[in-house]
């Protein structure tokens, strides 16, 4: 079955401090992964997309690995900032399937001053 | 910046009546989304609408769904008779590209409430 799951279920963090996010996945066949940011509320603003090929992609203070072989992923926060209290979630794009996301259950983070 | 707008925000109906909830997707884009989330589960595909047609639907989006774009800008959902397991977050996605590697842009999304 066609599975996103995620680590930790939720995670407080002081200001400032670093996190990683873990993902994995059980999606076949793989498209490609993607990390989401979504505010209490709000639709999802996408962080970073990696394909097969690619092993990590950095969109500011967040950098997605991905290792292929493993089936994992995780999404780490540099110098975290209280704008970045939100749920992160991961989805994976099913191959050949035109919009069929496999959505993981998030990460809400809360990031305390 | 360009971004997908949905209307309305929250919409509260009885058992049984009909929803439409609209969303004007990126205006260059040309693949089109909706997906719900019920709250405190993962975001789910309804539907996929490519050149005026349903590209690909999941085991969700049943007879009691429909999709559209009547008018060129407008994309909606309909509900024929709502059920009270329909209340969720409904969010509308617009994508350049496509197949799966193109990138997806969400609305704000639109609470339906099923009294």
């Amino acid at each position: 079955k066609n599975q996103v799951e995620q680590s930790p279920q939720s995670l407080i963090i002081l200001e400032g401090k670093n996190c990683t996010l873990q993902c994995n996945y059980t999606v076949s066949p793989f498209s490609n992964l993607r990390w989401y940011k979504q505010d209490t509320g709000r639709g999802p603003v996408s962080l970073t997309i990696m394909t097969f090929s690619e092993n990590t992609k950095s969109n500011g203070r967040y950098t997605a690995t991905l290792d292929a072989d493993t089936k994992q992923s995780s999404l780490h926060i540099t110098a975290s900032q209280l704008s970045d209290s939100a749920s992160y979630i991961c989805v994976v794009s099913h191959g050949g399937s035109q919009g069929n996301l496999i959505f993981g259950k998030g990460t809400k983070l809360s990031v305390k001053p | 910046e360009p971004e997908v707008t949905q209307t309305p925000s929250h919409q509260v109906t009885q058992m049984g009546q009909e929803v439409i909830l609209r969303c004007v997707p990126i205006s260059n884009h040309l693949y089109f989304y909706w997906y719900r989330q019920i709250l405190g589960q993962k975001v789910e595909f309804l539907v996929s609408f490519y050149n005026n047609e349903i590209s690909e639907k999941s085991e969700i989006f049943d007879d009691q769904f429909s999709v559209e774009r009547p008018d060129g800008s407008n994309f909606t959902l309909k509900i024929r008779s709502t059920k009270l397991e329909d209340s969720a977050m409904y969010f509308c996605a617009s994508s350049s590209r496509a197949g799966t590697t193109g990138e997806l842009f969400f609305g704000e999304g639109s609470r339906l409430t099923v009294l």
